[in-house]
């Protein structure tokens, strides 16, 4: 069955680094999404992207933080300079359409600790 | 943007027993429901999901009932097993987005 892919699994980092985190979303989905999930609380969303651009972002999603699409395959994650309250869980994932085929599929995570 | 209430926060019942979880939204131009079940450390997994043409849906032990009107759903877990402990997601979403827009989750325990 395919699935969405997140690369690292876990990373820890110094504030003020620069992270990147990773994503493989399924082949035939054109749908995809960054979540947040810090430790014991609800997921969040970040941001979606579609056809190559940001369809929508929340007010987490601020000037530190931004995602590309650099091939036919990845989709990334990349915030510039982290801060502590950025550690959380970070989930990937993609749809194929919305409507009637709108199941979102989400990636195993990317814990990030930030010190 | 919308806005997903759920409640309980935590829900403890006995095995055999029932579990009921409640769901508001605010945008009732919403019209698609998921519900993800997260075990410790794992992602979301979708259990079950409803549409706003369809006011109830069952999966063997699990259940999901919509009132549009009140602008509320629920999720019922019958026979519920040891396995079924976990943190429970509501959601919702529809309108001129497609992001999903989650409930803060309620953690069930089941006791053997």
């Amino acid at each position: 069955e395919p699935e969405v892919t997140q690369t690292p699994s876990h990373q820890v980092t110094q504030m003020g680094q620069e992270v990147i985190l990773r994503c493989v979303p399924i082949s035939n989905h054109l749908y995809f999404y960054w979540y947040r999930q810090i430790l014991g609380q609800k997921v969040e969303f970040l941001v979606s992207f579609y056809n190559n651009e940001i369809s929508e972002k929340s007010e987490i999603f601020d000037d530190q933080f931004s995602v590309e699409r650099p091939d036919g395959s990845n989709f990334t994650l990349k915030i510039r300079s982290t801060k502590l309250e950025d550690s959380a869980m970070y989930f990937c994932a993609s749809m194929r359409a919305p409507g009637a085929a709108g199941e979102l599929f989400f990636g195993e995570g990317s814990r990030l600790t930030v010190l | 943007g919308e806005n997903v209430e759920q409640h309980p926060s935590t829900l403890s019942v006995q095995e055999g027993d029932s579990a009921v979880i409640k769901c508001t939204y605010s945008d009732s131009a919403s019209n698609y429901f998921p519900w993800y079940k997260q075990e410790l450390g794992k992602r979301p997994q979708l259990i079950i999901d409803i549409r706003s043409n369809v006011g109830e849906k069952k999966d063997q032990r699990i259940a999901v009932t919509l009132n549009k009107t009140a602008k509320h759903f629920s999720l019922h877990i019958t026979e519920t097993q040891p396995e079924d402990s976990a943190v429970y997601f509501c959601a919702a979403s529809g309108g001129d987005d497609y992001k999903l827009s989650f409930g803060a989750g309620t953690t069930v325990t089941v006791r053997a």
